[in-house]
């Protein structure tokens, strides 16, 4: 199976901070990754497919970038409602993978 | 409104066998892909596996040997059965739509706890 590392695992920063969440696979994946939210109590929700994508009614702060093995889902400016945990997934092969998940809290 | 529903006991004895039924709102199950995924209390996000409309599946193998789906079109509904449960099977349970590889559509998931 595909391992997706996230790094870091969790991280503290303040509204209107640039943040940067990596996700690194183990072998290769081309564009096959995705990125979810989520919140306590709560499902995940798509945020970014195809590994850049935005999903429809997404805020446009949110950005994904990467191919291969390494991915990057960055926050431009970050708002209140963005603290959560986040994970990344791969749809190269099967079984689909997700990574450990990165806690974003507040400063 | 497209809307996911997992539905089933909240808690099972070990040994024995968890059952849930996802049942699709506002749309029609077929011509999709549909998977179940879990995440224990406090962990990350497992997937399980996955049925297609007619039927076909795929199994994480971690999980294969006591897994099982169904479907059924004329209900909008699918499920999932696992057998010989044990403390590491509780977990919340979710049920979603497998579009090109992600998950677009989520169920609300349901917390099934393995105790005596």
């Amino acid at each position: 199976a595909i391992q997706l590392t996230q790094s870091p695992s969790s991280l503290s920063a303040s509204v209107g901070d640039r943040v940067t969440i990596t996700c690194r696979a183990s072998q290769g994946i081309s564009s096959d990754l995705a990125w979810y939210q989520q919140k306590v109590g709560r499902a995940p929700k798509l945020l970014i497919f195809d590994a850049s994508s935005l999903e429809n009614g997404v805020p446009s702060r949110f950005s994904g970038s990467g191919s291969g093995t390494d991915f990057t889902l960055t926050i431009s400016s970050l708002q209140p409602d963005d603290f959560a945990t986040y994970y990344c997934q791969q749809f190269k092969s099967y079984p689909l993978t997700f990574g450990g998940g990165t806690k974003v809290d507040i400063k | 409104q497209v809307q996911l529903q997992e539905t089933g006991p909240g808690l099972v004895k070990p040994s024995e066998t968890l059952s849930l039924t996802c049942t699709l709102s506002g749309g029609s199950i077929s011509g999709y892909y549909w998977s179940w995924l879990r995440q224990p209390p406090g962990k990350g996000l497992e997937w399980i596996g996955y049925i297609s409309f007619s039927g076909s599946t795929d199994y994480n193998p971690s999980l294969k040997s006591r897994v099982s789906f169904s479907v059924d079109t004329s209900k909008n509904q699918f499920s999932l059965k696992l057998s010989s449960v044990t403390a590491a099977d509780t977990a919340v349970y979710y049920c979603a739509n497998q579009g090109g590889g992600s998950f677009d559509l989520w169920g609300r998931g349901t917390l099934v706890t393995v105790s005596s």
